[in-house]
Formats: structure tokens, sequence, C-alpha cells
């Protein structure tokens, strides 16, 4: 089954204590992606990635660092969480390089920091 | 970067009236309008996208048009049923970055 998975789905955790949200498609698809929602502020982009080893940021990425050392995976990495990074986090994927296609989202995080 | 702005935030209709939701974007390098649909406790998930050459699409009871001038998009839902509450994401990408809008929460009354 062609899929987005993410995992912990639900995560709580002390400020400082560094987490790895993990995601991976089963796709081949070359663009993801990170997202964050936050109720009256939408979907905002934290990090993509257009091909594995280029990573670039979107509008939040303070606070945060990505990877992609391999195709299918791009994990999220929170190396020192605080309370303002409590949110629910989605990873996406596209077919394509660019994420004029459309978006794949996996189930998303709930992430508390506490 | 990328503003896009989305309104209404609520929107109440009567079951079997139309719903629009409006957008708008700040980056003319724009050129690819998707709109999501996220269901309580789900993923969002893709409804339909109109790309820059095109003025406007149509996919059944759903309908999107693209004004470049005045750089405005719109979503129109035509024929409301309860499976339609939802809330509403419109977006705006460039061939780097996808910009969302802050969501609109669609409720349709029986």
């Amino acid at each position: 089954e062609a899929q987005v998975t993410q995992n912990p789905r639900y995560l709580i955790t002390v400020t400082g204590k560094k987490l790895t949200v993990t995601c991976s498609q089963n796709m081949n698809h070359e663009y993801m992606s990170w997202y964050r929602q936050d109720p009256g502020l939408g979907l905002r982009q934290i990090y993509y990635s257009m091909n594995v080893e280029v990573t670039d940021k979107g509008d939040v990425p303070e606070g945060y660092k990505v990877s992609r050392k391999e195709k299918r995976n791009f994990p999220l990495i929170l190396e020192s969480p605080s309370p303002n990074q409590t949110s629910l986090y989605f990873c996406a994927s596209s077919l394509s390089a660019t994420p004029t296609y459309e978006q794949y989202f996996g189930p998303g995080t709930r992430l508390t920091v506490t | 970067g990328e503003n896009v702005e989305q309104h209404p935030s609520t929107l109440s209709v009567q079951e079997g009236d139309s719903a629009v939701i409006k957008c708008t974007y700040s980056d003319s390098a724009s050129n690819y309008f998707p709109w999501y649909k996220q269901e309580l406790g789900k993923r969002p998930q893709l409804i339909i996208d109109i790309r820059s050459n095109v003025g406007e699409k149509k996919d059944q009871r759903i309908a999107v048009t693209l004004n470049k001038t005045a750089k405005h998009f719109s979503l129109h839902i035509t024929e409301t049923q309860p499976e339609d509450s939802a809330v509403y994401f419109c977006a705006a990408s460039n061939d780097y970055k996808l910009s969302f809008g802050a969501g609109t929460t669609v409720t349709v009354r029986a």
C-alpha cells in the first residue's frame, strides 16, 4: 500500500530533551516536507527536500533540523524542544521534485512539550 | 516569501446551498494552487488544484477559479452535503515552497 508513515503518533516530552520524529514514504517520491499545524494558523512549512542530500528552510525553520540521507526517509529533529513547539506535525511527499503536484500527507504526530 | 490569506475563517451553510471560499496570494511567481480538505482528526487530502495557465477547473460539485492579475483564487462547492463539513485549506506554490492559508471551517446544516 502506497503511504507516508510517521512515528511516533503521539509524544509528550519535557523542555530540552532531544527528540526525532521519523517520516518514511514508499512511493519513490522526490519532494518531502514537514509542516506544523496550529489553530488559526493553518499549515506552515518547516523544511523541505527536493532530493537526497538537498534540504532547505520553509517558513518556520527555527528550532528544527532535518536530513535526507535516503530518498524514502525524512526525519525531523528537535535538538532542544521548547513549549512553543507543541503542535501537530505532518510529513508529506510529492512525486515531483517540486511542490507543484499533490502532497500526500502522513497521519500526523501530536507533540506536547512541557 | 509567499503570504496566503484565506476568508472566511468559518462558514455555515444550509444543506443544498453553495459555499465559496476565497484566497489571495502575494508572490507573482506562484504557479500552482491546490485545495485540501481536512476532516476532524484526519490528514489533509487534495480535492482539486489549478495551475497558473488555467482560469477555471471543475470536478463534479467542486470548482476552482483563478485570477492571476488580481492574485486571488476561489473554491466553489455546489449542492453542499453533510459530508462536505470539514476544514478547507487553500495553498500557493512556486517551484520550491508550498504556503497554506489559515483554513476555513465549513459546517453544513441539515
